[in-house]
């Protein structure tokens, strides 16, 4: 059964600093990782997905990276500002593409 | 464009009493999900939907049902609430799971059952 495992489970950061999510996943058989973004009592949104094939994904301030062979991705957030407060979530889909496997997360707050 | 919509938002049942979570999305997506995000346990997959008329088990199917009778929307059922099944449920949709296109959430229900 995979298990996804997200560390750390929360983290404060002043406004500015440049920060590393990281993300690991038991089972390297997966067809894609996604990270997503939860603000308090709303839903997930999509913020990167790096297919199985890929190493890297790029969008703004965010940079996602993976090692399918070593089962780790991370989640680099450039210049974090005040806004980025939420929670983190990876999310591997499996090779049958019908499981999400979700981690616990991580609680991020920037502080001005 | 609305995206995906959860009814109701909140809501709080006794024991034994049965309800249904209406999803509904308009970005004629063929695939839909419900989940489960609890305390500690991350986001469960309960059911999903590969198109109108199909659905399938998930990780924590049990004490749950679901239909897809039309493309847009997806119910969940709960036939006898039970308190375990206090928990906040998502519903999300893709397009297609091949291409690289994520899932997009619904706000969540929170359903409390006492």
């Amino acid at each position: 059964k995979q298990e996804v495992t997200q560390i750390p489970a929360a983290l404060s950061v002043p406004e500015g600093e440049n920060l590393v999510l990281n993300c690991s996943f038991t089972d390297s058989a997966i067809y894609n990782l996604q990270w997503f973004r939860q603000d308090p009592g709303k839903g997930l949104t999509s913020l990167l997905l790096i297919q199985s094939s890929q190493r890297e994904q790029t969008s703004g301030r965010l940079n996602a990276s993976l090692d399918k062979s070593s089962g780790r991705s991370t989640l680099y957030i450039a210049a974090s500002q005040p806004g980025d407060s939420a929670t983190y979530l990876c999310a591997v889909l499996n090779n049958a593409g019908n499981m999400l496997t979700f981690g616990g997360g991580t609680r991020l707050m920037v502080k001005p | 464009n609305a995206g995906v919509t959860q009814t109701p938002k909140f809501r709080v049942l006794k024991t034994g009493q049965s309800m249904t979570l209406l999803c509904a999305q308009d970005m004629n997506h063929e695939y839909m999900y419900w989940y489960r995000q609890d305390p500690g346990m991350g986001l469960r997959l309960i059911h999903y939907s590969v198109g109108e008329g199909t659905t399938a088990k998930g990780e924590v199917p049990d004490g749950y049902n679901v239909s897809r009778l039309k493309k847009q929307n997806f119910l969940l059922g709960l036939e006898s609430a039970a308190p375990s099944q206090t928990s906040v449920y998502f519903c999300a949709s893709s397009y297609s799971i091949w291409d690289g296109q994520p899932q997009h959430f619904g706000d969540g229900t929170r359903l409390s059952i006492l």
